[in-house]
């Protein structure tokens, strides 16, 4: 089964309007984390937000918001009044456990065009 | 501070050749991760160092294998090139701090053709 997956290939959205980027989890670890990355066309992943397991509110970082509802295993990623820099593709990301290690699994990713 | 740098940035080579990437982490990083990109298969780790010792591997074959340095600098190294190994190469740097907040930083990757 997939662990992380995001459902939109492909999304555009109007300059400076809000847009929410989908991204559903599966884990039976109770403590895991979630990154979002972003990845232009130059290649380099850029990381956005992140989001712990006992995390009580929803992180937010500039722009960037995360949209966590534990109970679903979602966590959304909004973005508020997009620009055209904005425009990349957007991997979410899942890290299980707090024991030693490194091990990001990935996304599908969502390519996300903004219209001026 | 300087960002994770990976050389090189592109590369060709022919089938049945051996490709070495670098990557040099953030300064006071420990762990260094390597992740393989394909449109077909999308981010995929690799493996992970931290003193320079293999922490963690991901599902790939033995021609995949890697190294990292005392200074931390990590190389991956891929033997009997294949098609199939045409992809980007990413290699991610963190503190390596417990628990999940440990945030890796990547690279700008290594463009690997193979013809």
């Amino acid at each position: 089964a997939q662990k992380i997956t995001q459902t939109q290939p492909g999304m555009f959205v109007q300059e400076k309007e809000a847009v929410t980027l989908d991204c559903t989890y599966d884990t039976s670890d109770p403590s895991y984390g979630l990154f979002w990355y972003k990845q232009p066309s130059s290649g380099e992943m850029i990381f956005l937000i992140y989001q712990g397991s006992y995390d009580q509110q929803n992180a937010t970082e500039g722009r960037y918001s995360l949209n966590f509802q534990k109970a679903r295993k979602s966590a959304n990623l909004v973005i508020s009044a997009s620009q055209l820099g904005d425009s990349a593709m957007y991997f979410c990301a899942m890290r299980e456990g707090d024991n030693a290690g490194n091990m990001l699994t990935f996304g599908g990713g969502t390519r996300l065009m903004v219209k001026p | 501070k300087a960002g994770v740098t990976q050389t090189p940035r592109y590369l060709i080579k022919t089938r049945g050749q051996q490709v070495t990437l670098s990557c040099s982490p953030i300064s006071g990083h420990r762990s260094v991760s390597w992740y393989q990109q394909t449109p077909g298969q999308g981010l995929q780790f690799l493996f992970e160092y931290f003193s320079e010792t293999q922490r963690n591997k991901g599902n790939f074959p033995g021609r995949f294998s890697g190294r990292q340095f005392s200074n931390s600098r990590s190389e991956m190294n891929v033997s009997t090139l294949e098609l199939g190994d045409s992809a980007l190469y990413l290699c991610a740097s963190s503190r390596s701090t417990s628990g999940t907040s440990d945030t890796q930083y990547f690279g700008p990757g290594t463009r690997l053709t193979v013809l």
